[in-house]
């Protein structure tokens, strides 16, 4: 069966500093892979997408890049966080066998100071 | 462009029973994929249901089934037999095939009475 993990679980960074969000997937190939903010109380919102390795698809300019080094990895970085920055990270994958079925990762609670 | 509505901000069900939860959309496409998402306190987005665009027949799992209504574009959820660990965020999302922007209403808080 496949899995998703997200590190860390939570995060608290001051302003200004860099960021790296790892997300990894496993017992599938070649899947397409999500980086998702939700802000407090809202809906989700769709960063970056990756069709394949060093494929990388932006949704929203900001302050984030998102990298694919491996098939199943995947990672969100920021060189220097804003306050906006905060809010709540999703991972989520797609594959062969789920359709158009998105399933995610547990999240990572970012809170910039 | 595609848009994804939930009214219901919050919505209350008193343990056992039913209720139901709406959602409309708006795309230009034919071929499109519904879906109702959970988010329990913990905050993982878990499937509960899914509905292709092309079936007419309403998809069902377990206590949970949809309204579709493709020429008014809603999808509203039931959830029958309400239980405590029902209470969550739902949201509703909408992707088109093949494609890659799947977007998400702003979602209901269902809270659930014993």
């Amino acid at each position: 069966s496949q899995t998703i993990h997200q590190w860390p679980a939570t995060l608290v960074q001051p302003v200004g500093s860099p960021l790296s969000l790892e997300c990894t997937v496993e017992g599938t190939s070649n899947p397409n892979l999500y980086w998702y903010r939700q802000a407090a109380g809202r809906g989700l919102q769709l960063l970056f997408y990756s069709v394949g390795i060093g494929q990388i698809s932006s949704e929203v300019p900001q302050n984030l890049s998102a990298s694919r080094p491996q098939d199943r990895q995947f990672i969100l970085s920021s060189k220097k966080l804003l306050l906006s920055d905060s809010g709540f990270y999703l991972c989520a994958w797609k594959g062969y066998t789920t359709g158009e079925t998105q399933y995610f990762g547990p999240g990572t609670r970012l809170l910039v100071l | 462009a595609q848009t994804v509505t939930q009214s219901q901000p919050e919505m209350s069900v008193q343990e056992a029973e039913t209720v139901t939860l709406s959602c409309t959309y708006d795309t230009s496409e034919s071929d499109y994929y519904l879906f109702w998402y959970k988010q329990p306190p913990s905050r993982q987005m878990i499937l509960v249901i899914r509905q292709e665009a092309y079936k007419q027949q309403n998809a069902t799992e377990n206590r949970f089934s949809v309204n579709f209504q493709k020429a008014a574009k809603s999808f509203s959820l039931k959830i029958s037999d309400s239980q405590l660990g029902d209470a969550a965020m739902y949201f509703c999302a909408l992707v088109q095939y093949n494609n890659n922007d799947m977007r998400f209403g702003a979602g209901t808080r269902l809270t659930v009475k014993p």
